[in-house]
């Protein structure tokens, strides 16, 4: 069975730039949840998408956004990119209760790098 | 607000030693505690976890206790392996200004032959 998948690999952008990261989660799971891993920082919650709504948001500007699919699948945009937006960015999905033993299986992540 | 504080690391141990990660929280309500390990080129995966006070969570020969009295969940191993090398992070979750896991800032292992 596949994992939570994530693309692209790496991305290179410039300041001032939109990135589109996306990620497709394990087959049955509703929730998907993204995560920025700067270094040094550990993992900052970003967003949480279940059942095509958000359903609770980090401490991060408006102009990190997303998007969840019909299919479960998500998007996550962040628009004018600035130097500090630099970091890995994971992506999570869970079986969607929402309850606090949720496990979450997360993919391996999208290094976005911002020059 | 919620926070989950865990040891720097690196942590750097020879085979069959025994391992201490320090994790100690600040949560209101009652969070499920978790860690999560990072191999080398893999994503995350759940540890082991554990839901009330004085719960163990264990998998793997790893272990931890979640102890509300210290706000902590300490993990545990009587000797570790090269193949345990990895990060690890602590987390908890919890319903407070709405659902979330948050995780700690990683500490890295490296296990030597």
């Amino acid at each position: 069975e596949a994992g939570v998948t994530q693309s692209p690999t790496h991305l290179i952008k410039t300041r001032g730039q939109q990135a589109t990261l996306r990620c497709s989660p394990i087959s049955g799971h509703t929730s998907v949840y993204w995560y920025q891993q700067a270094l040094g920082l550990g993992l900052q919650f970003l967003l949480w998408y279940d059942e095509g709504e958000e359903r609770n948001r980090g401490n991060f500007p408006p102009r990190f956004s997303g998007r969840q699919f019909p299919n479960y699948s998500s998007e996550l945009n962040v628009n004018a990119l600035e130097l500090e937006d630099s970091a890995l960015y994971l992506c999570a999905s869970s079986l969607g209760t929402g309850g606090l033993n949720e496990k979450l299986f997360f993919g391996s992540g999208t290094q976005l790098s911002v020059l | 607000g919620n926070s989950v504080t865990q040891m720097e690391g690196p942590v750097t141990l020879s085979e069959e030693a025994f391992l201490t990660i320090n994790c100690t929280y600040t949560a209101t309500g009652y969070p499920s505690l978790f860690w999560y390990v990072q191999y080398p080129g893999e994503g995350l995966q759940l540890l082991l976890k554990a839901t009330k006070a004085d719960d163990k969570g264990s998998n793997k020969g790893f272990e931890a206790t979640y102890r509300k009295e210290t706000t902590s969940f300490h993990l545990e191993k009587g000797s570790v392996q090269v193949s345990d090398s990895a990060v690890y992070f602590c987390a908890l979750s919890t319903n407070t200004g709405g659902f979330k896991t948050i995780f700690g800032a990683g500490t890295r292992l490296f296990v030597k032959a």
